[in-house]
Order: C-alpha cells, then sequence, then structure tokens
C-alpha cells in the first residue's frame, strides 16, 4: 500500500518568510496530490493540488511541486501571514471513484507575528 | 469547491449510550463517502468507506459492530457510535468526492463520551 511521509512535523516562521513543507510517497501508481489545511476544532479544507502530470502549480502565495521521479511534493507558502498559522497535511491518491486518499502525518506552521 | 457538511458539531453523552453522526453533501451526489477518526495532534485515520446502497468498507483493526455506518442515499451517510465509551471520544470528520473528484471534508463532530 502506500506511505506518505511528511516533514518537518513543526515549523515556525516569521512573518512575510516563506515555508517549504515536504512529502514523500512510496507508490508510483499514485497520480494525485491534494494539500489541506486544518484550524483548530475544525475539519481540513483544501488549498492546493496537483496531478502526476504536472511538475509545479501555483495560486497565488501558494505553490506546489511535484517530482514524480524522487516520489516527493512540497508545499511553498510565500510571503506568510499569521492566518496562515494551522496544520497542513499531504496526501496522495490514486485519482478515480471510490479511492482513498493517503495522508501525511501534519505540519503544524505558525507564523510569528 | 463541493460543501460537506457534519451534524452535530459536538456532542456529549454518557457511557454505554448511542450517538449518531450525519454527514452530508449539500451540492453534489456522492456514492461513496470516508469516515475518519482524529486525535489530538494527530493526522486523519481512516475508519471506513461508505458505500451507497451496500455495506460499508472498514479498515483493519476498526470494530464494524462498534461503528455502524449506514448510506441511504446519495446525500447522507451516518455514523452511530453504540455503547459509547470515554476511549471512543474523538474528533470524527466525513469526507466526500464528487464525481471521482478530490476529497472534501465535513467540519467534523467532537464526540466526548463521560
Amino acid at each position: 500500500g502506500e506511505n506518505v511521509e511528511q516533514h518537518p512535523s513543526t515549523l515556525s516562521v516569521q512573518e512575510g518568510d516563506s515555508a517549504v513543507i515536504k512529502c514523500t510517497y512510496s507508490d508510483s501508481a499514485s497520480n494525485y496530490f491534494p494539500w489541506y489545511k486544518q484550524e483548530l476544532g475544525k475539519g481540513p479544507q483544501l488549498i492546493i493540488d496537483i496531478r502526476s502530470n504536472v511538475g509545479e502549480k501555483k495560486d497565488q502565495r501558494i505553490a506546489v511541486t511535484l517530482n514524480k521521479t524522487a516520489k516527493h511534493f512540497s508545499l511553498h507558502i510565500t510571503e506568510t501571514q499569521p492566518e496562515d498559522s494551522a496544520v497542513y497535511f499531504c496526501a496522495a491518491s490514486q485519482l478515480r471513484a471510490g479511492n482513498q486518499f493517503y495522508f501525511g502525518t501534519g505540519t503544524s506552521l505558525t507564523v510569528i507575528p | 469547491g463541493a460543501v460537506v457538511s457534519q451534524h452535530p458539531s459536538w456532542v456529549i453523552c454518557k457511557s454505554g449510550t448511542s450517538v449518531k453522526i450525519e454527514c452530508r453533501s449539500l451540492d453534489f451526489q456522492a456514492t461513496t463517502m470516508f469516515w475518519y477518526r482524529q486525535f489530538p495532534k494527530q493526522s486523519l485515520m481512516l475508519m471506513a468507506t461508505s458505500n451507497e446502497g451496500s455495506k460499508a468498507t472498514y479498515e483493519q483493526g476498526v470494530e464494524k459492530d462498534k461503528f455502524l455506518i449506514n448510506h441511504a442515499s446519495l446525500t447522507l451517510s451516518t455514523l452511530t457510535v453504540t455503547s459509547a465509551h470515554p476511549e471512543d471520544s474523538s474528533f470524527y470528520i466525513c469526507s466526500a468526492p464528487p464525481r471521482g473528484d478530490t476529497q472534501y471534508f465535513g467540519p467534523g463532530t467532537r464526540l466526548t463520551v463521560l
């Protein structure tokens, strides 16, 4: 089965700096890699995703990169703001109906004002 | 994005009672929904896959008689924690994928068993 590892488990950055969270996966058949943001006491919210036919995707201050050969993908947040503080989860999946997602262990990001 | 709701958002019950949690897809139909359990500061643990019109598929180690799942319609799945005990206290989250698309999560239900 798929195994997703995520690093670091905690990350503190100064407001305005960049934050990078990295994930690796084991199953070469995985073709879809979403990132979720979870605030305290709430459900995870999809913030960005990437499919295996793309190497990079960007949405304003958030970007995701994928290296299929090395089986790793990363979340990049630029110009961090205090409201970016949350737990971030990566996931890997073979995107098709009913297929489960395999989640990383999460990264607690704190942006210091 | 698609919207998934859960009810209740939190519940406190006495040990030995049963609690039902509802998961609804508000603007799409979902033949499959997923139920997760999350302990404090930990990742999401998949409990079971809920299939509309058929039996749920449970992950290894999850007691099917303890956590009853019913997916009676294309927009509603329910999780019933039977004979709840303090160790069942947790944050339960459902998700649903529209048309095989990515998973959208509900807001979660905080269960506290006294």
